[in-house]
């Protein structure tokens, strides 16, 4: 059954580096999306994306944040300058056509020191 | 703002104990509601989409219903490997908006 994968499973870093996480969704899904859920908290939208363009964002994806489609196969979300904050586990999404069921990968869990 | 309310924040069932876990949501018009199921440290696993008032889906020994307010995750004759943490989110109908907007959750705990 087809997944969504996402790599490394966990990051450590320091505070001002930056970090790019990866995912490669679903291989026919056309609506890739990133979500982070901060440690005991709720499940939060970050950024959608589709046809090669930012169709969303949440007030959270700030100037520090940016997604990429470098390939045809590969997501990624970079965070330019991490604050400690940002420790989390980032979760990357796909759906298809219509957009509407969204099937998560395994998460990134984020540490930033 | 769309908003949801999952209620119990906990549960513990013994093994074969049905019950039903409530998801009470605001929306601008819905898309879709969505259940999930999350092991620790793991990504949500898709369960249900419901997409109108009166629909149901079953899955084992889940069902999911939904009403204009709320939704519930029904499930009969539990068992430990049920254990995890459900979570219910709503997309908003509104043009080009996919974001899911999530509840808290239920933590579920199922004893033998």
């Amino acid at each position: 059954e087809p997944e969504v994968t996402q790599t490394p499973s966990h990051q450590v870093t320091q505070m001002g580096q930056e970090v790019i996480l990866r995912c490669v969704p679903i291989s026919n899904h056309l609506y890739f999306y990133w979500y982070r859920q901060i440690l005991g908290q709720k499940v939060e939208f970050l950024v959608s994306f589709y046809n090669n363009e930012i169709s969303e964002k949440s007030e959270i994806f700030d100037d520090q944040f940016s997604v990429e489609r470098p390939d045809g196969s590969n997501f990624t979300l970079k965070i330019r300058s991490t604050k400690l904050e940002d420790s989390a586990m980032y979760f990357c999404a796909s759906s298809g056509a219509s957009g509407e069921t969204q099937y998560f990968g395994p998460g990134t869990r984020l540490l930033v020191l | 703002e769309d908003q949801v309310t999952q209620s119990p924040e906990a549960l513990r069932l013994q093994e074969g104990e049905s019950s039903s876990l409530n998801c009470s949501y605001t929306v601008s018009g819905l898309r879709g509601l969505f259940w999930y199921r999350q092991d620790p440290g793991k990504g949500p696993e898709f369960l249900f989409t419901l997409y109108s008032a009166g629909e149901e889906k079953e899955k084992e020994r889940l069902k999911a219903t939904l009403t204009k307010k709320e939704s519930f995750l029904h499930i009969t004759a539990p068992k430990p490997e049920d254990s995890a943490t459900y979570l219910c989110a709503v997309q908003a109908r509104d043009t080009g908006r996919r974001a899911l907007t999530f509840g808290s959750g239920t933590r579920l705990q199922v004893q033998p």
